[in-house]
């Protein structure tokens, strides 16, 4: 079973430049999540999808960020303009739709905003 | 108060110890408890889940949980030096939609041969 694909792997921008990511699920998994990790830091939950609906974005800086899931199956994370403390690593995961279902996590994309 | 604490480490053990893990939570109604290992450069790989009161085992691993206390820990018997890593508690609250999941710190593990 292929796992959560993501890329770029790697990404240098400067700031208020933008910049866009890309992850596709694991085979049949509706849930989607992308989480925005620091250095030092534990991932934190940026949005949620469930299919093609978001279930939580409280967490996602929208005046900057958006993210979208068109067919409920890819996704897309968008920044514009980025900052410098948006460098980070940007973690995709999914997981199946029943209660309890655990999350896959992708390799990730390493954002550096100089 | 952190919703999900954890001490940051590093904890180092001796190769062949026993490491042990804590990791405490403020929502008394959360449900599901999950370890993640995380080693420097990779992202997090799941490697245990608990629902229920008391002990589960798998392998190396056991994890235990005490809702009572909120707190879920993680010991890894036989320590080797490929378990060097950040390990990450992860817990589900009650009110999460989905599966949402709220992230501790992680503790950084130091396996010394």
């Amino acid at each position: 079973e292929a796992g959560v694909a993501q890329s770029p792997r790697y990404k240098i921008i400067e700031k208020r430049q933008s910049v866009a990511f890309w992850c596709n699920p694991i085979s049949g998994h509706a849930t989607l999540y992308w989480y925005q990790q620091i250095l030092g830091q534990g991932p934190k939950l940026l949005i949620q999808f469930q299919n093609n609906g978001v279930v939580d974005d409280s967490q996602l800086p929208k005046d900057r960020f958006s993210a979208e899931r068109l067919k409920g199956v890819d996704s897309t994370l968008k920044i514009q303009p980025a900052k410098l403390e948006d460098s980070a690593v940007y973690l995709c995961a999914s997981s199946l739709e029943r209660e309890r279902s655990e999350q896959y996590f992708g390799p990730g994309t390493r954002l550096t905003v100089t | 108060q952190k919703e999900v604490e954890q001490n940051s480490g590093p904890l180092s053990v001796p190769e062949g110890a026993i490491a042990s893990l804590n990791c405490t939570y403020s929502d008394r109604g959360s449900q599901s408890f999950f370890w993640y290992r995380q080693y420097s450069g990779k992202s997090p790989e799941l490697i245990m889940f608990i629902y229920s009161n008391g002990d589960k085992e798998d392998g190396r691993f056991t994890a235990q949980l005490n809702k009572a206390s909120q707190y879920v820990s993680l010991l890894i018997r036989d320590s080797q030096p490929s378990d060097s890593a950040t390990y990450l508690c992860a817990v589900k609250g009650w009110r999460a939609a989905g599966n949402k999941l709220t992230f501790g710190g992680g503790t950084r593990v130091l396996v010394k041969p």
